[in-house]
C-alpha cells in the first residue's frame, strides 16, 4: 500500500453533469499530480499541485481543474462532461523536487453515460 | 511533444521463465525513468528506477537496461512467476519535471 487514498473508487455521471474526486496525499508528500487513464493506454498528465497551486498542466481544458488544500489533500473537478472523460483518474503524491518519489492511489473509476 | 512507445503491447510467458520487456522513448533530455507494474483495478506500482547516468540497474528479480544512444529501455524479469502477471509501462522525465511521460503498457501472462 502506498499510503495515497482516492475516492470514490467508483463513480457514473451523466454527460453534462460535474463530477468532484479526491486524493489523500501520503504522509509527508506536498504535492500531488492527477493523472487520466484511458482503457487501454497509459496515464496521460493532467495537472499538478503544490503550495496550493498550480505547478504544470498537461493538455487537458480548462473543465478540468484542481485545488489543493492546506493538508495537502488534493481534489479534481471536472464540469461539463463528455463521454470521452470515462477513464480511471490517477493521482500521485510526492515531495515537491523529489519526483522519483511518486506514489500513485488506487484510482476513480469514472464512466460517463 | 513526448513520445514513449513499447515494442510489443502483450507477452506470454512460461512460469519460471525470464521476462523481456521492451521500451522506446523519444525524448533525448529525459534523464530519469521508471518502470511501473499495474494490476487490474489498481494503481500503477514502483518497480524500478534508473537515472541516465546509469546503464544498468539490478533489483530483485529486476533488471532495468538503458541505452541512451538508441532511446532504450528495458525491463528484464527473472523467473517470472505468476503474481507477474500484469501490464507494466515505463514512464520517463527529466529530473526536473513534474510530470512523467508514460507509454502504452505492454500486458505480461505467465502461463502456469
Amino acid at each position: 500500500e502506498t499510503g495515497v487514498t482516492q475516492s470514490p473508487t467508483h463513480l457514473i455521471k451523466t454527460r453534462g453533469q460535474q463530477v468532484t474526486l479526491r486524493c489523500s496525499s501520503q504522509s509527508g508528500h506536498n504535492t500531488v499530480s492527477w493523472y487520466q487513464q484511458a482503457l487501454g493506454q497509459g496515464p496521460q498528465f493532467i495537472f499538478q499541485y503544490y503550495r496550493e497551486e498550480e505547478n504544470g498542466r498537461g493538455n487537458f481544458p480548462p473543465r478540468f481543474s484542481g485545488l489543493q488544500f492546506p493538508n495537502y489533500s488534493s481534489e479534481l473537478n471536472v464540469n461539463a462532461l463528455e463521454l470521452d472523460d470515462s477513464a480511471l483518474y490517477l493521482c500521485a503524491s510526492s515531495l515537491r523536487g523529489a519526483v522519483y518519489e511518486a506514489f500513485f492511489g488506487q484510482g476513480t473509476r469514472l464512466t460517463v453515460v | 511533444g513526448e513520445s514513449v512507445g513499447l515494442h510489443l503491447p502483450t507477452l506470454s510467458v512460461q512460469e519460471g521463465d525470464n521476462s523481456i520487456i521492451n521500451c522506446a522513448y523519444s525524448n533525448s533530455a529525459s534523464d530519469y525513468f521508471i518502470w511501473y507494474k499495474q494490476e487490474s483495478g489498481k494503481g500503477p506500482q514502483f518497480i524500478i528506477d534508473i537515472r541516465s547516468n546509469m546503464d544498468k540497474r539490478q533489483g530483485q528479480r529486476v533488471t532495468v537496461l538503458l541505452n541512451k544512444t538508441v532511446k532504450h529501455l528495458s525491463l528484464q524479469i527473472a523467473a517470472t512467476q505468476p503474481g507477474d502477471s500484469a501490464v507494466y509501462f515505463c514512464a520517463e522525465n527529466t529530473n526536473t519535471g513534474n510530470q512523467f511521460y508514460f507509454g502504452t503498457g505492454t500486458s505480461l501472462t505467465v502461463i502456469p
